[in-house]
């Protein structure tokens, strides 16, 4: 079983609609949450960065984390065609030392 | 800043050749990440290095992979012999302690 398990979709969604993209997790050490995008051959970026449970509100995106489930989701609100990219969750674990694990990324396109 | 510098942008290589990957982190990152991404297999960290030293290289695949860091600001991942598996997007990324990683842009190589 990976340590972080990531749907590799595609997703396809038509402009204006709500997506919703998810993480689960294995190893409960894991306390630093990231969510990167990565447009076509570009390395990837960092969209969100969140620590504890709860939401985590950057405009159209909203990054929110369950610790007791191990579960961690990124929602995109109004999305538009500039938001198809593919989107990695990350975790960072102290007690693995400084070592990020990254999600296999969501293929997300947004239909004009 | 410049950000992230990889060299070659592309590469490409018969079988059974030496391929050197070369990788300037940002100014002032103490950590420095070596990352293979593939469709199959997601983007898969392969060594990191704290303050030039190689900190965990588990996920270095074979003794024929080898990565180096002899100041703060250059790195090489050295594949020798190359093979027709090893073809992939090759990605170095720095960062600061437990801050968001910086990607560079990425060597593709192809390995025929």
């Amino acid at each position: 079983q990976k340590e972080v398990e990531q749907d590799p979709g595609p997703l396809s969604v038509p402009e204006g609609a709500i997506v919703s993209l998810n993480c689960t997790y294995s190893n409960s050490a894991f306390q630093y949450f990231m969510w990167y995008r990565q447009y076509s051959r570009k390395g990837p970026e960092l969209l969100m960065y969140t620590y504890s449970s709860g939401n985590k509100e950057d405009g159209r995106f909203t990054a929110q984390v369950d610790k007791s489930s191990k579960y961690i989701s990124l929602f995109i609100r109004d999305s538009q065609p500039s938001d198809s990219a593919t989107y990695l969750c990350a975790m960072i674990s102290l007690t693995g030392g400084f070592k990020t694990i990254f999600g296999a990324g969501t293929r997300l396109f947004v239909k004009a | 800043d410049a950000g992230v510098i990889q060299s070659p942008r592309h590469e490409v290589t018969e079988m059974g050749q030496e391929v050197t990957l070369r990788c300037k982190p940002i100014s002032g990152h103490d950590y420095l990440f070596w990352y293979r991404q593939t469709m199959m297999r997601g983007l898969e960290l392969l060594i990191y290095f704290n303050n030039n030293v190689p900190i965990d290289d588990s996920g270095m695949p074979e003794d024929r992979f080898s990565a180096k860091m002899p100041n703060a600001s250059f790195s090489t991942l050295k594949i020798q012999p190359s093979e027709p598996r090893d073809s992939a997007v090759y990605f170095c990324a720095s960062s600061r302690p437990l801050q968001e990683q910086y990607f560079g842009p990425g060597t593709r190589l192809t390995v025929t």
